[in-house]
């Protein structure tokens, strides 16, 4: 079992539409999750950070997170061609004190 | 959150050369630095910690020999790539930790051995 699981995609939405990617993770001990975007051929970009359980909120993202589900989720509303992009879930803390990847979902927006 | 500096952002060499990345912290002192591989459509590997003033810590499977980490400022971290072989073309990646174990990354390199 992977320690962090995304669906691979390609998740494709309608330009407008709210894109919806989940994240389940392995270690229950883990405290802090994040999601990354990532551009091809680009580095990594923090755009979420949550560590406590529930929605959290930044303009059009919304992080969600479910410690007793060990479900993390990112919502994109309104979404936009230059949010298409893999966007990497994260884990940190737990047996490893590591931060752990996903593989990442491909999100494609069609305008 | 932190600015990272990387270079080259590609390079391209024979096989049997070394290559050197260099990694910058441009706007705080970071004592640890992290290293990361990514092969294509693949997840980041953590290839291993950078320590200023000591010694890296590899993970599992990473060769210390072939990947020589040098962190001598609270600024500089740079990753050597030593007799590079075409299985080591990839993705590398520097890092460094800010607060709230929140990680930025440098811009990433690209290497390419023929």
């Amino acid at each position: 079992q992977k320690e962090v699981e995304q669906n691979s995609g390609p998740l494709s939405v309608p330009e407008g539409a709210i894109a919806s990617l989940n994240c389940t993770y392995s270690d229950r001990g883990s405290q802090s999750f994040f999601w990354y975007r990532q551009y091809s051929g680009k580095s990594p970009e923090l755009i979420m950070s949550i560590y406590s359980n529930g929605d959290k909120e930044d303009g059009r993202f919304t992080a969600q997170l479910n410690k007793a589900s060990q479900y993390v989720s990112l919502l994109i509303r309104d979404s936009q061609p230059s949010d298409s992009a893999t966007y990497l879930c994260a884990a940190f803390g737990g047996a490893t004190n590591k931060l752990i990847f996903g593989t990442g979902t491909l999100l494609a927006v069609q305008p | 959150g932190a600015v990272v500096s990387q270079h080259p952002s590609r390079v391209i060499c024979k096989s049997g050369t070394s290559v050197k990345i260099e990694c910058r912290s441009l706007d705080f002192q970071a004592t640890t630095m992290f290293w990361y591989r990514q092969f294509p459509k693949q997840s980041l590997m953590l290839m291993a910690t950078s320590n200023e003033g000591s010694k890296a810590t590899y993970e599992q499977g990473v060769e210390k020999d072939k990947f020589l980490i040098n962190h001598a400022s609270l600024t500089l971290s740079t990753l050597t790539v030593t007799s590079a072989h075409p299985e080591d073309s990839s993705f590398y990646i520097c890092s460094v930790s800010g607060t709230n174990e929140k990680l930025f990354f440098g811009s990433g390199t690209q290497l390419s051995v023929l």
